[in-house]
């Protein structure tokens, strides 16, 4: 089965402050996916990789797959307290996807 | 808002009972999974459903799970005589096809006492 590390497990950042998570398989990612779940709700999606070296963004996070497609990275710049939350990297175990399995989490503090 | 809706949010159950979890999916979307996430843990992948049919079942423990996903109406993950281990939060998400991002539900809080 995919394994997906997250690291770091948790963050602790001053507000303004720039940050990295990251996001790596134990196999080759076909599709990559980064999510937010605010405590006690579900998950939100914000973004979806699937080509190596493909980066997009979204207002001051951007997320990354690098060539091999086996790892994933998610910076935030500036952060804010809205960024606060635990964040998960789920992937796709193969091109015909089936179900997504997750990391663990990483979750991030924002200090005002 | 045509979400996910999962229901109830939050359910105790008393050692022994069975508790029913259901999920209305995002309207138009066929693929339906349930994940498990216990406190200070990832979440673990139980079950994949299309309409009548359960697609990969690997993550469903073998006794007293199951999952349904009725031509009509709601996805329903029951658990007969639920243990004090069986405290989680259950999510299901819903996607229109494989390969592509899932839309979450606000989960079930399932507290057995």
């Amino acid at each position: 089965s995919q394994e997906l590390e997250q690291s770091p497990q948790s963050l602790i950042v001053q507000e303004g402050k720039n940050l990295t998570i990251n996001c790596t398989s134990s196999k080759t990612l076909y599709g990559l996916y980064w999510y937010k779940q605010k405590y006690g709700e579900g998950l939100i999606f914000l973004m979806m990789l699937q080509k190596g070296g493909e980066e997009k963004s979204h207002e001051k996070i951007t997320a990354k797959l690098d060539e091999k497609k086996q790892q994933s990275s998610l910076h935030i710049t500036a952060s804010q307290p809205s960024h606060a939350g635990i964040y998960l990297c789920g992937a796709d175990p193969n091109t015909n996807a089936g179900k997504s399995t997750f990391g663990d989490g990483t979750t991030l503090t924002v200090k005002p | 808002n045509a979400g996910v809706m999962q229901n109830p949010r939050h359910l105790v159950r008393r050692r022994g009972q069975e508790a029913r979890l259901r999920c209305s999916p995002v309207k138009g979307h066929s693929h339906v999974y349930w994940y498990r996430q216990l406190p200070e843990e990832g979440l673990k992948f139980m079950v994949y459903l299309q309409k009548e049919n359960i697609i990969d079942e690997s993550g469903m423990p073998k006794e007293r799970f199951s999952a349904e996903f009725p031509k009509e109406g709601p996805s329903i993950l029951r658990i007969q005589q639920v243990v004090r281990g069986d405290s989680a939060a259950y999510f299901c998400a819903s996607s229109p096809s494989e390969g592509t991002a899932y839309t979450f539900g606000s989960g079930t809080r399932l507290t057995v006492v």
